[in-house]
């Protein structure tokens, strides 16, 4: 089958580092992509991986192991508004178009 | 920007009608996805279309129907509302073809609750 499978929720400190692992049982995807969910909100994406490595945008960086078929997303510098849930997602290799998986999401909570 | 729109934020249906969920997208995008948000499940693909008049199940499509007729609107049709479809649904479009990098923009949702 195809899953993502991502910690259901993580809390972390103000100021700190917090990764969030997502890892995948499937024939394959195209990349790993990440969103950002805030409560009430509709998701945003953040962010792509094609190739294995870490890619860094601003506070947030991804990183994708396609041999492990594990990616995380690293948040640096939390602030309050980075409390939200945050989602990992793929595209089947074999899907007949820009079909996307998502994982069940992981719940960030951020304490002062 | 891309602009997603769904008709409704909040929809209060009853069992057994048919209920319709619009959304619209204006950045002539081919693929129109709809997916269901729920709690612990995280966002399950009802159905999606690749272009006009062209659809495809996606994991979840039981009790529902779609319908693009221009390719700008996307629409759920919920043929017999029943309880378990009460949820959060979202829309999304993507520009065409099958480049996995495309980032999907999502409206704003439309939380249905079915009596």
């Amino acid at each position: 089958g195809q899953s993502l499978e991502q910690p259901s929720e993580v809390t972390a400190v103000e100021g700190a580092i917090v990764q969030i692992n997502c890892t995948y049982q499937t024939s394959g995807f195209y990349g790993l992509s990440w969103y950002q969910q805030h409560d009430g909100g509709a998701p945003t994406f953040l962010s792509y991986n094609a190739l294995d490595g870490l890619e860094e945008t601003g506070r947030f960086s991804s990183f994708l192991s396609r041999s492990d078929s594990y990616g995380y997303l690293l948040l640096q510098e939390l602030q309050m508004k980075d409390s939200a849930s945050y989602f990992c997602a793929g595209t089947p290799r074999y899907s007949s178009a820009s079909k996307i998986i998502f994982g069940s999401g992981t719940r960030l909570s951020i304490r002062p | 920007d891309v602009k997603v729109t769904q008709s409704s934020r909040y929809l209060v249906k009853r069992t057994g009608e048919k209920v319709f969920l619009e959304c619209v997208q204006d950045m002539d995008h081919e693929n129109m996805f709809w997916y269901r948000q729920d709690p612990g499940l995280g966002l399950r693909l009802i159905y999606f279309s690749y272009d006009v008049k062209m659809k495809e199940k996606g994991d979840i499509p039981e009790g529902y129907s779609v319908s693009r007729e221009k390719k700008e609107r996307f629409s759920l049709i919920l043929e017999s509302a029943s309880t378990n479809q009460t949820s959060m649904y979202l829309c999304a479009s993507t520009m065409g073809g099958r480049r996995a990098d495309q980032p999907q923009h999502f409206g704003d949702g439309t939380r249905l609750s079915i009596l």
